[in-house]
């Protein structure tokens, strides 16, 4: 089976830069999901990875680290808009791609 | 490019009812994926189909949930009776061939059972 753990709820203050982790163990694993879900919204991606390093999109980076089962989302110059939770995905061979409980990320002003 | 639209967008029942959701998945999406999400939980996936097979339905209740997709194109996902516990949002979802890609998720369906 697989395994994700994601920090329940951050808070960060706007204008700052806050880091999401997602912890994975699984068999087969092929890449990792980030996607954003504002409440009451569908989820929506972000970024796949599939190597090991950053990858950055504008304000958005994610970084993965096979080796370790670990990856992360960086947020920088944070916005009252990117309060939403952020769930992360694995993705592995023969499998579907398996979700894990999601960061709720709050932004204060 | 219309998204993936699901109706209703919010149902209320008793305990013991039965419900049932509808998707249209983006036009050219062979494969659609619905999934439970519990409040403050990740999406659980359902079942998924591939074009109207079913290629992996391990997780599904399926004592009390069915989904078809006929034609290959829309879908509907049912629970009869449905219980407390399937208070959730049913999603839907979408993809293209090519993991990459990622699925696009509808807006859902928020159940509430009561």
């Amino acid at each position: 089976g697989q395994n994700i753990d994601q920090p329940t709820e951050m808070t960060a203050t706007e204008g700052a830069i806050v880091q999401i982790n997602c912890t994975y163990q699984t068999s087969g694993f092929n890449g990792l999901f980030w996607y954003q879900q504002h409440a009451g919204e569908a989820p929506t991606f972000l970024s796949y990875n599939v190597l090991d390093g950053l990858e950055e999109k504008g304000r958005f980076s994610s970084f993965l680290s096979r080796s370790k089962g670990y990856s992360y989302l960086l947020l920088k110059e944070l916005q009252m808009k990117d309060s939403a939770s952020y769930l992360c995905a694995v993705d592995s061979y023969g499998q579907n791609f398996v979700f894990g409980p999601g960061t709720r990320l709050s932004v204060l002003p | 490019e219309a998204g993936v639209a699901q109706s209703p967008r919010y149902k209320i029942i008793e305990k013991r009812q039965s419900v049932a959701f509808w998707c249209n998945p983006i036009s050219g999406h062979a494969t659609l994926y619905w999934y439970q999400q519990i409040l403050g939980q990740g999406p659980k996936l359902l079942i998924q189909f591939q074009n109207n097979g079913v290629v992996d339905d391990s997780q599904l209740p399926k004592d009390r949930f069915s989904a078809e997709r006929l034609k290959g194109v829309d879908s509907t996902l049912k629970i009869q009776p449905a219980k407390l516990e399937d208070s959730a949002v049913y999603l839907c979802a979408s993809s293209l061939e090519g993991r990459a890609y990622g699925y696009t998720f509808g807006s859902g369906t928020r159940l509430t059972v009561v």
